[in-house]
């Protein structure tokens, strides 16, 4: 079956510090990949999708950037963090291209101080 | 307007009860449409998808009026364990979904 790994599960970070999140599926090939986030009391915001290896589409122009190394490894980054980056940020996959359910990872609750 | 829309509650109701939320949606090229159900400081879980009139599993029935452009979850016998936020979501192109803000729903004992 397949399993999605996103870590670390929280993280506090101070103004101005880098960034890197990493999600892997597990049990599936070429999936689908996205990163979302969802501030407090918000619903979930699109960063980031990817359909294959080096395809990146980036949804929201901002502070952060996504890259695709491998087929099934998703990592969301910055190089200097801001405080409106603070969220909740959840890695999803799908696979297929015309019903295509998405699948959550369990986040990263991401505190900039 | 959102492309996608959900009253955001909270929607209190007591054990037993039957609740209905609904979701409406703009753009009318979508073609299938999704409930979710997320739990305080968790993440989204699949509950129900929609892809032609409705769907139903036990308690949960979705329903989907095109020509309206909304979807709704109807939940029979609420238990204390429905208690959570309902999202809905409604692809957008081939590969995106455009998710709702979401509804809250307490049961109350």
């Amino acid at each position: 079956s397949q399993t999605i790994h996103q870590w670390p599960a929280t993280l506090v970070q101070p103004v101005g510090s880098p960034l890197s999140l990493e999600c892997t599926v597990e049990g599936t090939s070429n999936p689908n990949l996205y990163w979302y986030r969802q501030a407090a009391g918000r619903g979930l915001q699109l960063l980031f999708y990817s359909v294959g290896i080096g395809q990146i589409s980036s949804e929201v122009p901002q502070n952060l950037s996504a890259s695709r190394p491998q087929d099934r490894q998703f990592i969301l980054s910055s190089k200097k963090l801001l405080l409106s980056d603070s969220g909740f940020y959840l890695c999803a996959w799908s696979v297929g291209v015309a019903i295509n359910i998405q699948y959550f990872g369990a986040g990263t609750r991401l505190s900039v101080l | 307007r959102k492309e996608v829309e959900q009253d955001p509650g909270p929607f209190n109701v007591p054990e037993g009860a039957t609740v209905a939320f609904n979701c409406t949606y703009s753009n009318s090229a979508s073609q299938s449409f999704f409930w979710y159900r997320q739990d305080c400081r968790k993440e989204p879980k699949l509950l129900m998808s929609v892809y032609s009139s409705g769907n139903e599993d036990g308690r949960f029935t979705a329903q989907l009026n095109r020509a309206s452009q909304y979807i709704s979850l109807l939940i029979r016998d609420s238990k204390l364990s429905d208690s959570a936020t309902y999202l809905c979501a409604g692809t957008s192109g081939t590969y995106k979904y455009i998710f709702g803000t979401g509804t809250r729903l307490k049961v109350l004992a």
